[in-house]
């Protein structure tokens, strides 16, 4: 059982550089997220898609875009990347609005 | 604006002890709480979740919560802790629709033998 899956999961960029994060779930769910992870913070809202083609801004959203790409696939892309979003990001995904998040096991992402 | 307090940032118990991680959270309305786990380098794991109903909720690996609406409190509890429960927990209560996780900023749990 894959459920989330995201891609890479360790990643150095230098300063100004893109990329994009993959995400991918095999649940059929509606609803995908991505967090950030930082010590001490918790985890933090970036981006989520309530369902297919549509996305919404979470708590943190500057310095990042998303696309739905169909149900089973949510990216995320840094177009120019900084050393603030040096951080662990996480995608999930659920499958109706207050249902359980089900969580990827995470990128790291180290900007220089 | 919903918010989420863990006021303990790091807990040391011994293997056998009992355990209670405290949660606050901050919302008008009825909240939809959960308790998540995190072992290192891996996502996260749902222990239990509070939506209506009894106050005193129980979930996996024998963990049980209670919910106090006059204290705005859902604490996690633990009868005997294991070594395999050293981990990072995670409280979050539900902000508007679509289930968007406001998260608190985690108790590392570590566990003597």
């Amino acid at each position: 059982n894959a459920g989330v899956t995201q891609t890479p999961k360790f990643q150095v960029l230098k300063t100004g550089q893109s990329m994009t994060l993959q995400c991918a779930q095999d649940m059929n769910h509606n609803s995908m997220y991505w967090y950030r992870q930082d010590p001490g913070m918790g985890l933090r809202l970036i981006y989520y898609s309530a369902s297919e083609g549509t996305t919404d801004k979470g708590e943190v959203p500057n310095g990042y875009n998303v696309s739905r790409l169909n149900k089973r696939e949510f990216s995320l892309r840094l177009e120019s990347a900084a050393p603030s979003q040096t951080s662990v990001y996480f995608c999930a995904s659920s499958e109706r609005p207050t249902g359980e998040l089900f969580f990827g096991e995470g990128s790291r992402l180290t900007v220089l | 604006a919903q918010s989420v307090t863990q006021p303990d940032i790091h807990i040391t118990v011994s293997e056998g002890a009992s355990l209670e991680l405290r949660c606050n959270y901050s919302y008008g309305a009825t909240p939809y709480l959960f308790w998540y786990v995190q072992s290192p380098g891996q996502g996260l794991q749902l222990l239990l979740k509070y939506f209506s109903g009894d106050t005193l909720v129980q979930g996996i690996k024998g963990f049980e919560a209670e919910f106090k609406r006059s204290q705005s409190s859902f604490n996690l509890r633990k009868p005997s802790v294991h070594w395999s429960d050293a981990a990072e927990y995670f409280c979050a209560v539900v902000s508007g629709g679509y289930n968007k996780l406001i998260f608190g900023a985690g108790t590392r749990l570590a566990v003597h033998p």
